[in-house]
């Protein structure tokens, strides 16, 4: 159980193209869900915590216009990276919150993006 | 907000050696959890700490939690190759409307020599 996929795995595109990554909880219903990104040998950052229903919440120098997040259901998050550039190249990984007893974040495999 | 810190940042072992990790808070923590990594992967999820001064054990790995709450460690007897990956803790505080959020640690990154 418990288990979360992220779609696409991973992407290449062009600079100025929009990207959007899917995570869903298979088998949970997850009220939030949080967006990280990491850099190469560097440590996992929160981007965001989408809520279901209501707007994300953002962190500190993240630009909520640049990464769009849609919590539209409890088990499915959609995060969009918008008119990307190379410096967005990153790894990108959601977790979900079961909304039952969630205190466990279970996290999706991740998505590479390469903005060439 | 909150700050983790983690090391060492890197740690070469010879197969068969021991390895440690270390976190650290300046503040109290409701728990900790630690995550393994590996190369080109996604963060696993190992364990959760709760209580004050509990160790816990998975096979070769003994996980500690401070009996203050404000450090943990993660100890692995007799590394394998299959130990190599970077080890992140993270701590996991309450932060409204029933929700949590995890503050991760830089992690620190196992290399196994055979």
């Amino acid at each position: 159980g418990a288990v979360v996929s992220q779609h696409p795995s991973w992407v290449i595109c062009k600079s100025g193209t929009s990207v959007k990554i899917e995570c869903r909880s298979l088998d949970f219903q997850a009220t939030t869900m949080f967006w990280y990104r990491q850099f190469p040998k560097q440590s996992l950052m929160l981007m965001a915590t989408s809520n279901e229903g209501s707007k994300a919440t953002y962190e500190q120098g993240v630009e909520k216009d640049k990464f769009l997040i849609n919590h539209a259901s409890l088990t499915l998050s959609t995060l969009t990276v918008t008119s990307a550039h190379p410096e967005d190249s990153s790894f990108y990984i959601c977790s979900a919150l079961p909304s039952l007893h969630g205190e466990t974040q279970y996290f999706g495999p991740g998505t590479r993006l390469l903005v060439l | 907000g909150q700050q983790v810190m983690q090391i060492p940042q890197y740690q070469h072992v010879q197969e068969g050696e021991d390895f440690t990790t270390y976190c650290n808070s300046s503040t109290t923590l409701s728990n900790i959890q630690w995550y393994k990594q590996r190369p080109g992967g996604h963060p696993v999820f190992l364990i959760q700490l709760v209580k004050s001064g509990e160790v816990k054990k998975q096979k070769r790995l003994t996980f500690q939690f401070g009996e203050a709450k404000k450090n943990s460690s993660l100890h692995i007897t007799a590394t394998q190759t299959t130990d190599v990956g970077t080890y992140f803790c993270a701590a996991n505080t309450y932060s409204g409307a029933g929700s949590y959020q995890l503050t991760f640690g830089k992690g620190t990154k196992l290399s196994v020599i055979p």
